[in-house]
């Protein structure tokens, strides 16, 4: 199997705070994870790219120093929104790169939903 | 980079009927195309997947096709039943990158029965 978990699945913050939120491969290793966020009625858009052992990397118009990640295990990936505001509001969900036999496959975590007041 | 449209945003068809969905890339070294199912609230499931030394694929009632030449590639759904009913999204991957997916902007299959 591939199985990718979220957690928190939820989340509500006050304006100002800071939420973590985490990723984890289950039942494969992966060196590669991906961030995505998805506000309603739309798709799925690239934050990051986040590489056991090495900084992350960032698509055009995401503040590294906004959303931090770190991937500090081949199991295990974490976003941190640092000082929430209301427009951070959305469901960030991230996925796990599963190599072997050739193919690489992107299995997707359930998603954190963040509501910030 | 590469950028993916798909068409159309919305499709609406009777149970039983068959359901296309077509998205285009922009990027000819892109190399594989998977197509991910997402209901609501929850994650996007791959449903199938092509690669670009292939022209078509199917898993029982879902069949892709890939126009490498033409840039485009098409989701088919037959026999749709009203569980089919979600938002479906097709991605590109180039070649040589990190393997970064990029999403088509969705089309939401609506199955009435």
């Amino acid at each position: 199997g591939a199985v990718v978990s979220q957690h928190p699945s939820w989340v509500i913050c006050k304006s100002g705070t800071s939420v973590k939120i985490e990723c984890r491969s289950l039942d494969f290793q992966a060196t590669t994870m991906f961030w995505y966020r998805q506000f309603p009625k739309q798709s799925l858009m690239l934050m990051a790219t986040s590489n056991e052992g090495s900084k992350a990397t960032y698509e055009q118009g995401v503040e590294k120093d906004k959303f931090l990640i770190n991937h500090a295990s081949l199991t295990l990936s974490t976003l941190t929104v640092t000082s929430a505001h209301p427009e951070d509001s959305s469901f960030y969900i991230c996925s796990a790169q599963k190599q072997g036999g050739g193919q690489e496959t992107q299995y997707f975590g359930p998603g954190t939903r963040l509501l910030v007041l | 980079g590469e950028n993916v449209e798909q068409h159309p945003s919305t499709l609406s068809v009777q149970e039983g009927d068959s359901a296309v969905i077509k998205c285009t890339y922009s990027d000819s070294a892109s190399n594989y195309f998977p197509w991910y199912k997402q209901e609501l609230g929850k994650r996007p499931q791959l449903i199938i997947d092509i690669r670009s030394n292939v022209g078509e694929k199917k898993d029982q009632r879902i069949a892709v096709t890939l126009n490498k030449t033409a840039k485009h590639f098409s989701l088919h759904i037959t026999e749709t039943q009203p569980e089919d009913s979600a938002v479906y999204f097709c991605a590109a991957v180039l070649s040589g990158s990190a393997r970064q997916l990029t999403f088509g902007s969705g089309t939401q299959l609506t199955v009435l029965p």
